[in-house]
């Protein structure tokens, strides 16, 4: 079963703050997050292992809460350059097997 | 430089043809996986390798095929079953390691049939 993501746009002036929630029904191993411009292949933003880690990346962080199946990733001072469609993907193993939410458009306006 | 070439970028075909999709890596990743965008839509899971000669169906296999005979190369082929085969279809490969198996995805192929 695929991970749930919400919400499924966004849209925030440059400078604001926006988070994205990824969820599963399933036990997880891993949590990813990749963002894909128009047309693009998906690009690798971070991974997050089960423990409860948190990870940045620039002014994208993302914690990954394992009791709860459930990671979110925060867009810091967003830029102009953050604007894409974000996914996490999930496996519940160290590899293998690998899902992808259906994605969180987000438009940074000037 | 290492990576994932897929070809060709762009590709149509005739509805009631197979078309075989293209994928090679130079990474030395064990595990390839295949994936299918609509538009609007995230990324879904045709069929994943994790070893050379062998390979397991994803969420959507149904009208699809691949093979696995070299660790580089994943093709995939789109039968005259696949109902829709129009889409843009990403080929991925991993290592896997203790921190997870990040993806690294070709620049993809955009099918359409007519």
């Amino acid at each position: 079963q695929q991970p749930v993501q919400s919400p499924q746009a966004v849209i925030l002036r440059e400078g604001e703050d926006a988070v994205i929630n990824c969820s599963s029904s399933k036990a997880l191993y891993s949590v990813h997050w990749y963002r894909q411009k128009h047309g693009e292949a998906p690009v690798f933003l971070m991974i997050l292992l089960k423990g409860g880690e948190q990870k940045g990346h620039e002014k994208i962080s993302a914690s990954f809460n394992e009791k709860k199946q459930q990671s979110s990733l925060y867009l810091t001072a967003s830029q102009l350059s953050y604007s894409g469609t974000y996914f996490c993907g999930t496996g519940s193993d160290s590899w293998g097997k690998f899902q992808f939410g259906a994605g969180t458009q987000v438009v940074v306006t000037p | 430089d290492g990576g994932i070439t897929q070809s060709p970028k762009y590709l149509f075909r005739k509805e009631g043809q197979n078309v075989t999709l293209s994928c090679e890596q130079n990474l030395n990743h064990d595990a390839m996986y295949w994936y299918r965008q609509d538009p609007g839509q995230g990324l879904r899971l045709i069929y994943y390798s994790q070893i050379v000669n062998d390979f397991q169906k994803g969420d959507i296999a149904e009208g699809y095929s691949v093979s696995r005979e070299k660790k580089e190369s994943f093709p995939l082929t789109v039968t005259s079953a696949q109902k829709n085969p129009t889409a843009f279809y990403l080929c991925a490969s991993s290592i896997a390691t203790s921190r997870g198996n990040e993806q690294f995805f070709g620049p993809g192929t955009r099918l359409t049939v007519l």
